[in-house]
């Protein structure tokens, strides 16, 4: 059975940085390309980024493209986004994602539970 | 443009065929991808692909593409089918980045 577990999330102050985890099983991790989605609190959802299965093409979202960096360790089967001087509207739940097929990377088939972020003073 | 729009709400009596549309200039020459969020829950896949139901999905959910428009159909929606419902390919870019519809309330009553 695919899992996807999201881990790090919590309240941080604006301009600060945040890592997530997403931690995979039930799969072979290093066959997929990955994917990062966000929604903010009562919107909808948010394209975020994507890493290929040998990490040499990150792509990002405009809107977080500088600030944020996906990394994967694949002997661990973790996926990673550093988040780094953080805005208010980066507030929402962070989603990891896993294609439905390992040759289908550019979309979304497993998502995990979530991990809420929230960026206040 | 390489957005996907979609109606914001759809409604239907129970057992009634619901109808969700996504519309997109570069839909002709990407899939698209159906997922149902219920309200608290991480989002489900439904559709792949434009028509293809993953298993575990009832038969009464189904898709099609034609053009510049992804249609989502619930044949005899039930009352557990109302959620949200977002569509999503990729955008035209070399990259082809992850674009999301605006998604649609569907509710069943």
């Amino acid at each position: 059975e695919v899992q996807l577990v999201e881990s790090g999330g919590g309240l941080v102050q604006p301009g600060g940085s945040l890592r997530l985890s997403c931690v995979a099983s039930g799969f072979t991790f290093r066959s997929y390309w990955m994917h990062w989605v966000r929604q903010a609190p009562g919107k909808g959802l948010v394209w975020v980024s994507r890493l290929d299965d040998y990490e040499t093409s990150p792509i990002y979202a405009d809107s977080v493209k500088g600030r944020f960096t996906i990394s994967r360790d694949n002997a661990k089967k973790t996926l990673y986004l550093q988040m780094n001087s953080l805005r208010a509207e980066d507030t929402a739940v962070y989603y990891c994602a896993r294609p439905l097929h390992d040759n289908s990377g550019y979309y979304l088939g497993y998502w995990g539970q979530g991990t809420l972020v929230t960026v206040s003073s | 443009s390489d957005e996907l729009t979609q109606p914001p709400s759809v409604s239907v009596s129970p057992g009634q065929t619901a109808r969700i549309t996504c519309s997109g200039d570069a839909l002709p020459k990407k899939y698209a991808y159906w997922y149902q969020q219920k309200s608290g829950q991480a989002p489900v896949l439904v559709i792949s692909e434009d028509s293809k139901r993953p298993s575990g999905i009832p038969e009464r959910f189904s898709g099609s593409s034609s053009g510049t428009m992804a249609t989502l159909t619930i044949s005899g929606a039930q009352v557990e089918d109302e959620a949200d419902y977002y569509c999503y390919s990729t955008d035209s870019s070399g990259d082809q980045r992850g674009v999301f519809g605006g998604g649609t309330k569907l509710t069943v009553l």
